[in-house]
């Protein structure tokens, strides 16, 4: 079973920023946060992952609690090709394959 | 540098018959992992390889479904004597060792 819990779907108006939450009440102290999304039935795409600090990249910014139990991915100005289904993961770093859950249908409105 | 290949894209097949799909990892990746897409469904891990060793093949089935990684040439997930429950999206993905990257997946239709 997955360890994260996300909401099932949310909108976000083009342009704005796009901000999914995700619990992970269970994290163990080796286990790190990831992000991927899935555009229609395509692969899977890697957006992002942290341990406990904060991550950006290109695609999106990663905060973490500080007690790490959730985090948030935040898409700063989402477009119509934003619309996702978007995954958040907790594995440790390496050796480990990824336990999806549902994730969060993300919704880009124009 | 080329992303993960799976080829074919889609494969039909008719029930009983084997089905064959090759994943090609990211140069420099020696880890591969498989996972399969029920329509409507989230992906389900199937079997982690490294060159020429299965690791990790707790998401298989028991029968009819077996993974290779050899030195040379693509990782192979065969799958024999398909039924109409095999129909799904087959992802794979390389791994140098941290996140995974995902090919474009294989959709085999069992008829």
């Amino acid at each position: 079973d997955a360890k994260t819990t996300q909401p099932t779907s949310m909108d976000c108006a083009e342009g704005r920023a796009a901000n999914l939450p995700c619990n992970h009440s269970t994290i163990s102290g080796n286990e790190y946060v990831y992000w991927y999304r899935q555009i229609h039935s395509q692969g899977p795409q890697y957006i992002i992952h942290g341990l406990k600090n904060n991550e950006t990249n290109e695609m999106a910014s990663l905060i973490i609690t500080e007690d790490r139990k959730s985090s948030t991915l935040i898409l700063p100005h989402a477009t119509l090709r934003d619309t996702a289904v978007y995954y958040c993961i907790v594995r440790v770093s390496y050796g480990q394959n990824f336990v999806f859950g549902p994730g969060t249908r993300l919704s880009v409105l124009p | 540098n080329a992303g993960v290949m799976q080829n074919p894209r889609h494969l039909v097949r008719r029930r009983g018959q084997e089905a064959r799909l090759r994943c090609s990892p990211m140069k420099g990746h020696s880890h591969v992992y498989w996972y399969r897409q029920l329509p409507e469904e989230g992906l389900k891990f199937m079997v982690y390889l490294q060159k020429e060793n299965i690791i990790d093949e707790s998401g298989m089935p028991k029968e009819r479904f077996s993974a290779e990684f050899p030195k040379e040439g693509p990782s192979i997930l065969r799958i024999q004597q398909v039924v109409r429950g095999d129909s799904a999206a087959y992802f794979c993905a390389s791994s140098p060792i941290d996140e995974q990257f995902f090919g474009p997946g294989t959709r085999l239709t069992v008829l």
